[in-house]
C-alpha cells in the first residue's frame, strides 16, 4: 500500500532563516506531488504541484521554492523566512492521468516563525 | 472551477445521520463534486466523489440534484471521530489541482 511521509511534524524557526521540509512517497511510481500551505483558521492554499522529477509549477507567488530530486521526493524550500511564512504545510500525492483520482494527504508540518 | 458554498458550522447528535449540504449552481458539465474531511492537526481525507449519480462507499453517500447545482454528504450513522471539517469542491475532469474553501465544522454531540 502506498504511505506519505512528512517531517518534521513541528518546526520553529526564527525569522530570515533558510528552510527545508521534506516529503517522500512510498509505493507508487511517478505519483503528482502537491505542496499546501493552511494559515490558522484558514482554507488550504495550493503552492506548488509536480508531474515529474525537476518539473515544478508555482501557484501563488512567494519567497518560498520546491524541488523534486527524486520521482517519490517533495521538498520545500525558502532562503530566508519570513512572519507570514508561519502555517501548517501539508503535501500530497495522487495517481496521474485518471479522473478519479484523489490526493492523499500527509500528516502536515505545523511551521512557527518567531 | 465552480465555486462552492457551505455552511460554516453543524451540530449532529452522535448515532443519527449526519447531511452536509453543499451549493455548486455554476457547476459545469465537466466538473466533479469532491469531499474532503480534516480532523484537527491532520491532513484532509477524501471521503468521496461523483459526477452526476448518486454514490455510495464504506465511509459515506453523495447525493447530487438532478441539475448538478447543489449536493449532500450524508454521514449515514455518524460518531464522535467524525467530528472535522468537511469540505466541498468541485474540480474539472482530469484536473487535480483543488482549491480548498473554508468547508463546514461539524461536531458530534454526544
Amino acid at each position: 500500500s502506498q504511505t506519505i511521509h512528512q517531517w518534521p511534524a513541528t518546526l520553529v524557526q526564527p525569522v530570515g532563516s533558510p528552510l527545508s521540509l521534506e516529503c517522500t512517497v512510498e509505493g507508487t511510481s511517478n505519483p503528482n506531488l502537491y505542496w499546501y500551505r493552511q494559515a490558522a483558521g484558514r482554507g488550504l492554499q495550493l503552492l506548488f504541484y509536480s508531474v515529474g522529477i525537476g518539473q515544478i509549477s508555482s501557484e501563488v507567488p512567494q519567497n518560498l521554492s520546491a524541488s523534486r530530486p527524486q520521482d517519490r521526493q517533495f521538498i520545500l524550500s525558502s532562503k530566508k523566512l519570513l512572519l507570514s511564512d508561519s502555517g501548517f504545510y501539508l503535501c500530497a500525492w495522487s495517481v496521474p492521468g485518471g479522473p478519479y483520482q484523489p490526493q492523499h494527504f500527509g500528516d502536515g508540518t505545523r511551521l512557527s516563525i518567531l | 472551477d465552480a465555486k462552492t458554498t457551505q455552511p460554516p458550522s453543524m451540530d449532529c447528535a452522535e448515532g443519527r445521520a449526519a447531511n452536509l449540504p453543499c451549493n455548486h449552481s455554476t457547476i459545469s458539465g465537466n466538473e466533479y463534486v469532491y469531499w474532503y474531511r480534516q480532523i484537527h492537526s491532520q491532513g484532509p481525507q477524501y471521503i468521496i466523489h461523483g459526477l452526476k449519480n448518486n454514490e455510495t462507499n464504506e465511509m459515506a453517500s453523495l447525493i447530487i440534484t438532478e441539475d448538478r447545482k447543489s449536493s449532500t454528504l450524508i454521514l449515514p450513522h455518524a460518531t464522535l471521530r467524525d467530528t472535522a471539517v468537511y469540505y466541498c469542491i468541485v474540480t474539472n475532469f482530469g484536473n487535480e489541482k483543488l482549491t480548498f474553501g473554508t468547508g463546514t465544522r461539524l461536531t458530534i454531540i454526544p
